[in-house]
């Protein structure tokens, strides 16, 4: 059974920095694409970025407002998503989510997290 | 404002039947693949139907999808207090080379 479960997130100040993890389980973790998506509070859901595998060129994209500020990376040999976030911005407060891309797709979301919740301060 | 536009909410009686609107562009939903989610209060989402119209294992067929030109649709029949979620379209968009989701709709089964 596909297993998630995300760490890392804190109450940090404007401009810091934090580094989110995906700890997965019961997949084949390095043939898998893997996103994160945050919710703000009493929001909708906001895509954040995507790695693909390296079998596939493990090459990242990213939602425009993190372009920059934030890197996705992947350690297939601990089955770990990371999410390394600089120069946080108050807009950043969420919680954030990492879900599998379904097995032949693309970009739909298949097995998510429960979430790690990000406050930013001021 | 979302790129996809989805009503805030929506309701309907347990038994009956609702439809959710997912309306976008041809740079999204109109050359893409749809995916649809569920949001129970509390809870991470969950993939109802990906590809416009297909459903993942354990989804039972209530729930369907469809897609036409720029909009896609989710339906849900036979209406359970437990469908009260919030749901959400998603799609690549070709020209931001990002994924979209749309506003959310609330579903109450009054």
């Amino acid at each position: 059974e596909e297993h998630l479960v995300e760490s890392g997130g804190a109450l940090v100040e404007s401009g810091g920095s934090l580094r989110l993890s995906c700890a997965t389980s019961g997949f084949s973790f390095s043939n898998g694409w893997l996103s994160w998506v945050r919710q703000p509070p009493g929001k909708g859901l906001e895509w954040v970025g995507r790695i693909k595998s390296k079998i596939n060129g493990g090459t990242t994209d990213y939602a425009a407002p993190v372009k920059g500020r934030f890197t996705i990376s992947r350690d297939d040999s601990e089955s770990t998503l990371f999410l390394q976030m600089n120069s946080l911005k108050t807009e950043d407060t969420a919680v954030y989510f990492c879900a599998t891309v379904r097995w032949g797709g693309a970009y739909d979301l298949h097995y998510w997290g429960q979430g790690t919740l990000v406050t930013v301060s001021s | 404002q979302s790129v996809l536009t989805q009503p805030p909410s929506v309701s309907a009686a347990p038994g009956q039947k609702v439809t959710i609107s997912c309306s976008g562009s041809s740079s999204n939903i109109g050359n893409n693949y749809v995916s649809w989610y569920q949001q129970l209060p509390g809870t991470a989402p969950k993939l109802l139907i990906y590809d416009n119209h297909n459903r993942p294992s354990g989804i039972p067929d209530r729930f369907s999808g469809s897609k036409s030109g720029t909009s896609a649709t989710l339906g849900i029949t036979g209406l359970q207090t437990g469908d009260e979620a919030d749901y959400y379209c998603g799609t690549w968009d070709s020209s931001l080379t990002a994924v979209l989701f749309g506003g959310g709709t609330k579903l109450t089964v009054l």
